[in-house]
């Protein structure tokens, strides 16, 4: 099946600094998923988007549906070391009649002191 | 709420050996999924059911196996264990499709076959 196209596949930052990932896609979506994933952990859903430009905030994090509906993406603002994890995203394209969706890879973020 | 449930956390297995991992939920969610998780990868759809009795093939079904026998419960099982199935497997849930109702997922299952 096809997945998302997420980027960067990492990122080394400094604790205060802004994060930026997204994810791509030639299908239309009619939701989009952000989790975060811990080191041994299940994946943990962070923002839900269930509308072309809807933009969603939860504390840091602030998420947004693209307009063409093919792409999202996510910012961490002000990161602190317990952002470390691999966030990844989740589709459902609008072709798909059940609850099918689509993954990214993950970004894994990295925050040094 | 414990929300969904794997068991066990950790496991392997020789060559040809089987065993089934559980996953239960309690939140009446209708829809229940299995997922792969290899490195590098996104998330792998094995097998899914829409309700109790319902049951389909994802992407990779090969080599596994799932009941429904309940709303709760949605076991998966590997018949014969092979090392192409070593990876962490994520079961999940969400109440329904569309609108508001986003996955959720159990801790995992990390399985080694030698």
């Amino acid at each position: 099946g096809q997945q998302l196209n997420q980027s960067p596949q990492s990122m080394f930052i400094q604790e205060g600094e802004d994060v930026s990932m997204n994810c791509t896609s030639s299908s239309i979506f009619n939701t989009w998923l952000w989790y975060k994933q811990d080191p041994g952990e299940g994946p943990v859903l962070l923002i839900a988007l269930y509308k072309a430009g809807e933009l969603t905030s939860n504390g840091r994090l602030t998420a947004q549906f693209g307009i063409t509906r093919k792409d999202s993406f996510l910012n961490i603002s002000a990161s602190i070391p317990s952002d470390v994890g691999i966030y990844f995203c989740a589709g459902q394209r609008t072709t798909d009649s059940w609850g099918k969706f689509q993954f990214g890879a993950g970004t894994q973020v990295v925050v040094t002191p | 709420n414990a929300g969904v449930t794997q068991t066990p956390k950790f496991r392997i297995l020789k060559i040809g050996q089987s065993m089934t991992l559980q996953c239960t939920q309690d939140m009446n969610h209708n829809y229940m999924y299995w997922y792969r998780q290899d490195p590098g990868m996104g998330l792998k759809l094995i097998y899914y059911s829409v309700g109790a009795g319902i049951t389909d093939k994802g992407e990779v079904p090969n080599g596994y196996n799932v009941s429904r026998s309940t709303t709760e419960d949605f076991p998966l099982r590997l018949e014969l264990a092979a090392p192409s199935q070593t990876s962490v497997y994520f079961c999940a849930s969400s109440l329904r499709t569309g609108t508001n109702s986003p996955l959720h997922f159990g801790n995992g299952t990390r399985l080694t076959v030698t």
